[in-house]
């Protein structure tokens, strides 16, 4: 059972303030790292794939990096606003190409006005 | 034109009933999956299709049963539904590990 951790589990951040949080897995036999965004009522979005350590990956305001050897991804929102209010996933292959994701039990992110 | 939709997207039944969910996606993917939502809003998965071969079967009740008529489609029947069973089923496609959800399902059983 691949053990992933994310923290914290839920985080209130004020408008216009930057956050990040983290994505923590065993550091062995890394394939690849996802992060996917789920707003309330909608179905989870990908928003970067991160396969090699050192990785930077950006979209708009929101960003990610990846250390493999000590384990752990941070996802870093700059400036946030109310629409960066959802849930974030990391989730690692389960096993073969097609055996699918396991996700870690996210971030739940609330930006305040 | 919804990539992957599932039907129906709400479904309230009675214990012991037999019920079905429906997956299609027009994505062209080979792999299509079922995911469930349990109580504490965690995403874990069920079942894995590919080229209608099943490559996963998690620890799920054999009361759940999935379903591919063909590439596009992966069904969700369950059997003699329990109050647990109430959820919300996610169905998803992938290409080169990406996954692509719908939009869920949320079942209830009373």
């Amino acid at each position: 059972i691949l053990n992933v951790e994310q923290s914290p589990q839920s985080l209130h951040v004020q408008e216009g303030d930057s956050t990040n949080f983290t994505c923590s897995f065993p550091s062995s036999n890394f394939y690849a790292l996802h992060w996917y965004r789920w707003e309330t009522a909608k179905s989870p979005e990908a928003l970067f794939v991160m396969t090699l350590n050192g990785d930077e990956k950006k979209k708009g305001r929101i960003s990610a990096t990846l250390n493999t050897k000590e384990g752990y991804s941070y996802l870093y929102i700059k400036g946030s606003q109310p629409e960066d209010s959802a849930t974030y996933l990391c989730a690692f292959p389960s096993g073969g190409g097609a055996d699918g994701l396991t996700f870690g039990k996210g971030t739940h992110l609330i930006i305040q006005p | 034109d919804t990539a992957v939709s599932q039907t129906p997207k709400y479904l309230v039944t009675q214990m012991g009933n037999d019920k079905s969910i429906k997956c299609e996606q027009n994505l062209g993917h080979d792999t299509m999956y079922w995911y469930k939502q349990d109580s504490k809003k965690f995403l874990k998965i069920m079942f894995s299709y590919n080229n209608k071969e099943l490559i996963i079967n998690e620890t799920v009740p054999n009361r759940f049963s999935p379903k591919s008529p063909d590439k596009a489609h992966l069904n969700l029947h369950i059997n003699s539904l329990e109050l647990g069973d109430s959820a919300v089923y996610f169905c998803a496609s992938t290409l080169a590990g990406e996954l692509f959800f719908g939009e869920g399902s949320r079942l209830t059983v009373l």
